[in-house]
């Protein structure tokens, strides 16, 4: 079974611009997290998506949004990207709620440059 | 906000050596995950320990936790080359919230 994919794998944008990241969980699992990792720290968590409704928000500005599909893929929004949005972004699917003991699966991520 | 915190921040070690980090934590957990992150990539998971667990083994992984110290411990016994990678922990905060990692150890096995 694939794991969980997503696109684009990097990106470059320049301040101002918007973007969107996409990611496909595994096969059966019906929540979707995102999170964003800069460089040498760990992942902070920005949102949770479960069964199409958000479930979850991390500390992030109104500029990020996200959303879940009738097929359980995912989009990230960011707009009028931020030097500081530069960072790896990451997806993770789990079967059920994060959170409630539930193994998160991660994608590989997508790296976005902000220039 | 980051509530566990990796100790060391790196480490370096010879080939055959056992490696030990150690992981911190600010509130009650129901239970804590120990991750792989290779080169800036994705997150490879490697073991879960719940909170009424106190050991447990995966292959030449020990995880260890302290709940009345708020700690874990990752062991890697006999390391390899490949095992070269930064090492996260992340707990899971009682309630229905995401995965919080902490900052990661940033560990080099020399051959």
């Amino acid at each position: 079974d694939a794991g969980v994919t997503q696109s684009p794998t990097h990106l470059i944008k320049t301040r101002g611009q918007h973007v969107t990241l996409r990611c496909s969980p595994i096969s059966g699992h019906k929540s979707v997290s995102w999170y964003q990792q800069v460089l040498g720290q760990g992942p902070q968590f920005i949102f949770q998506y479960y069964e199409k409704e958000e479930r979850g928000r991390g500390n992030f500005p109104d500029r990020f949004s996200a959303r879940q599909f009738p097929n359980y893929s995912s989009e990230l929004n960011v707009n009028a990207l931020l030097l500081g949005d530069s960072a790896l972004y990451l997806c993770a699917s789990s079967s059920g709620l994060a959170g409630a003991g539930e193994t998160q699966y991660f994608g590989p991520g997508t790296r976005l440059l902000v220039l | 906000s980051q509530q566990g915190e990796e100790d060391p921040q790196a480490l370096s070690i010879q080939e055959g050596e056992n490696a030990t980090m150690n992981c911190s934590y600010k509130t009650s957990i129901n239970n804590l995950q120990w991750y792989r992150q290779n080169s800036g990539r994705g997150l490879v998971h490697l073991i879960l320990i719940r909170s009424n667990e106190r050991e447990k083994h995966s292959g030449r992984l020990r995880v260890t936790l302290d709940t009345s110290k708020k700690s874990s411990s990752l062991l890697i016994t006999a390391s390899r080359a490949a095992d070269t990678a930064s090492y996260f922990c992340a707990t899971d905060p009682s309630g229905n919230t995401p995965l919080v990692f902490g900052k990661g150890t940033r560990l080099s096995v020399i051959a």
